[in-house]
């Protein structure tokens, strides 16, 4: 049984366009995390949140909106995407503080 | 605040030579500390980790690493590599609020 997973895995789309990524984990686990990895293999938090609330919301876009419905799931949606958003993003998750994050396998998303 | 240092972007090795991955991490409160590894186009696996007690955390696939207090460090070590290995490598500190910081990463590869 796939953990975290997340659906689209390659999204391609033009720039200026909407799109949304998706990810639910089947783990029970509380929060909730989106990454982003740019193209240098740098890893940077987003967002988190736990019990559907949230809680870190880092310095990023406010065309990015993160969205959960309930705890087994964190959506990314994206307004007017950029070149510059070109990246690939993982979506984790974690019990607790200090407990492992699990990752999902990644969306990779180019805007041309 | 929190900030994570991997020296070596790079670091080739041969197959069955013992490898060191190096880490050094600033915080002002106490951490918990990670390694992570990302094999191609997959999301991050947890190696090992440290939270407390034991400074020698032992890890999956034969590796360990020696939390160092005094020295902020937390290399990551195998003393003997297989091909398998090659991979990019991440240190990550946690330091409250489940917001993991993550270094650059390495890159290990792994040369027959």
């Amino acid at each position: 049984d796939t953990a975290v997973s997340q659906t689209p895995k390659y999204l391609v789309t033009q720039m200026g366009n909407d799109k949304s990524i998706k990810c639910e984990q089947n783990l029970g686990h509380d929060t909730m995390y989106w990454y982003k990895q740019d193209s240098k293999k740098f890893l940077k938090i987003m967002f988190s949140y736990n019990n559907k609330e949230l809680i870190i919301n880092e310095t990023v876009p406010n065309r990015f909106s993160p969205k959960s419905p309930d705890k087994a799931h964190l959506n990314l949606h994206i307004n007017s995407l950029e070149l510059g958003d070109s990246a690939v993003y993982f979506c984790a998750s974690s019990r607790r503080a200090g407990n492992e994050q699990y990752f999902g396998p990644g969306t990779r998303l180019t805007v041309t | 605040a929190q900030s994570v240092t991997q020296l070596d972007s790079q670091v080739p090795v041969f197959e069955e030579a013992p490898v060191e991955l190096r880490c050094n991490y600033s915080s002002s409160v106490s951490v918990y500390l990670f390694w992570y590894v990302q094999y191609p186009n997959q999301g991050l696996q947890l190696l090992l980790k440290y939270l407390s007690g034991s400074t020698l955390v032992k890890g999956i696939n034969g590796f360990e690493a020696e939390f160092n207090k005094s020295q902020t460090s937390f290399h990551l070590r195998k003393p003997s590599v297989h091909i398998s290995d090659t991979a990019e490598y991440f240190c990550a500190v946690e330091a409250g609020a489940n917001n993991l910081f993550f270094g650059t990463g390495t890159r290990l590869t792994v040369i027959p």
